[in-house]
């Protein structure tokens, strides 16, 4: 079993849809958990932390789920800008960064 | 600016050559990570290092070798036992931050090409 599942897609919405991505972990210590962003070609960059409570920023919500051991994403009203890759990170007990394979999103006229 | 810088962007290497990647970083980060991601594909990491003098193997580290002399810095030579080298190579540093987990910062990456 990998250590940092995602469905790879692609999600294929139209503009303002709403989207959710699901990433599963196995290490139950798992301490830190992130969402990051990647165009094609480019480097990744954080789209937002994790946290247990979940947070939220803008048209973006995520969540931690502790017991079930996964986080998801949500994003509401897409934009086409959206269109990217997104990737899960999880870090362990020892802040080892794991990333998921990526899920990548395109979102249409 | 604080940042991670990798060099060169853009590398061509002939078959049977060792090639170093270069790795900077000037945020004092502890934890510096190299990936490795083919097209189409995730990011898989190589080697790791979360302190000076120190480093550990990820998951696909045969063909590479990594040292860590100084904080700031984390080469990557891929060698002429790495069979497919081609792929674009990611650098990354963190430090663990109170209350807020361990958020990486990635350089741009280089391309790596074999001739």
């Amino acid at each position: 079993r990998k250590e940092v599942e995602q469905d790879p897609g692609p999600f294929n919405v139209p503009e303002g849809a709403t989207v959710a991505f699901n990433c599963t972990y196995s290490n139950s210590a798992s301490q830190s958990f992130f969402w990051y962003r990647q165009d094609c070609r480019k480097e990744p960059k954080l789209l937002m932390s994790v946290y247990s409570s979940g947070n939220e920023d803008g048209r973006f919500t995520a969540q931690l789920n502790r017991a079930s051991q996964y986080i998801s994403l949500l994003i509401r009203d897409s934009k086409l800008s959206d269109s990217a890759t997104y990737l899960c990170v999880v870090a362990d007990n020892t802040d080892k960064l794991i990333f998921g394979t990526g899920t990548r999103l395109q979102v249409f006229p | 600016d604080g940042g991670i810088t990798q060099s060169p962007k853009y590398l061509f290497r002939k078959e049977g050559q060792n090639v170093t990647l270069s790795c900077e970083q000037n945020l004092n980060h502890d934890a510096m990570y190299w990936y490795r991601q083919d097209p189409g594909q995730g990011l898989r990491l190589i080697y790791y290092s979360q302190i000076v003098n120190d480093f550990q193997k990820g998951d696909i580290a045969e063909g590479y070798s990594v040292s860590r002399e100084k904080k700031e810095s984390f080469p990557l030579t891929v060698t002429s036992a790495q069979k497919n080298p081609t792929a674009f190579y990611l650098c990354a540093s963190s430090s663990p931050r109170q209350g807020a987990g361990t958020e990486a910062f990635f350089g741009q990456g280089t391309r790596l090409t074999v001739v």
